[in-house]
């Protein structure tokens, strides 16, 4: 079956600019979790989503930082006013749930540039 | 939060028996061991997992300590494939600020020569 996807798969933009970025979970999966990963670091956990609601945000580095799961599948994260520090590749995963017993599965990620 | 520790890389011969291990001396009584590994440019997978038990699935074997203070991912006949960036991870079975969420470590690279 299809995997965690992730749109797109690169991102370059100007210092200051707003982005969005795309993560589609497998059918069914109720949590679904954000990291980013720069260079030569372990990914570093962001966000993550159990159905509609954030069930822990404590990862977002400040406020530029903000995502969404409007309808308890697709999630998009958002940063406003990006800094050339936020240049990483980006992760999602998802799994059935967000227990122990639950292995997160993670799509290929979006590689975001800032200039 | 209890924290692991990894050796940074390893190094294996193909078909060979690779042992990696991990020291989480800080574990709690209900924190499950993880391993995630992560091949070049990719995202990362899920390779096993245990509480006290030894384990074994179709990717590896887990050996766990008996005062769990560390454990052993054992992949019993190294391929090429299997070069990736291993990750030792505590997970909480409920609450806490594990639960849910994983928190990689630097991980230990594995390099397997042909």
């Amino acid at each position: 079956g299809a995997g965690v996807s992730q749109t797109p798969s690169n991102k370059v933009t100007e210092k200051g600019k707003y982005v969005e970025l795309r993560c589609d979970p497998i059918s069914g999966h109720t949590a679904l979790y954000w990291y980013r990963q720069s260079l030569g670091q372990g990914p570093e956990f962001l966000i993550y989503f159990q159905g509609t609601g954030a069930a822990d945000d404590s990862g977002l580095p400040n406020d530029r930082f903000f995502a969404v799961r409007p309808e308890g599948s697709v999630s998009t994260l958002k940063i406003q006013r990006t800094e050339r520090g936020d240049s990483a590749v980006y992760l999602c995963a998802s799994s059935q749930s967000a227990g122990v017993y639950n292995e997160q599965f993670f799509g290929p990620g979006t590689r975001l540039t800032v200039l | 939060d209890a924290k692991t520790t990894q050796p940074n890389s390893m190094e294996s011969n193909e078909e060979e028996p690779v042992h990696l291990p991990c020291n989480h001396s800080t574990i709690s009584g209900t924190d499950y061991i993880h391993w995630y590994r992560q091949l070049p440019s990719q995202g990362p997978e899920y390779v096993i997992h245990g509480l006290t038990s030894n384990v074994n699935n179709r990717m590896a074997s887990l050996a766990i300590a008996e005062d769990r203070k560390s454990s052993t991912l054992i992949l019993h006949r190294a391929t090429l494939r299997d070069a990736a960036v291993y990750y030792c991870i505590l997970r909480a079975l409920a609450g806490g600020t594990s639960y849910g969420k994983l928190t990689f470590g630097q991980g230990t690279i594995l390099t397997v020569h042909p």
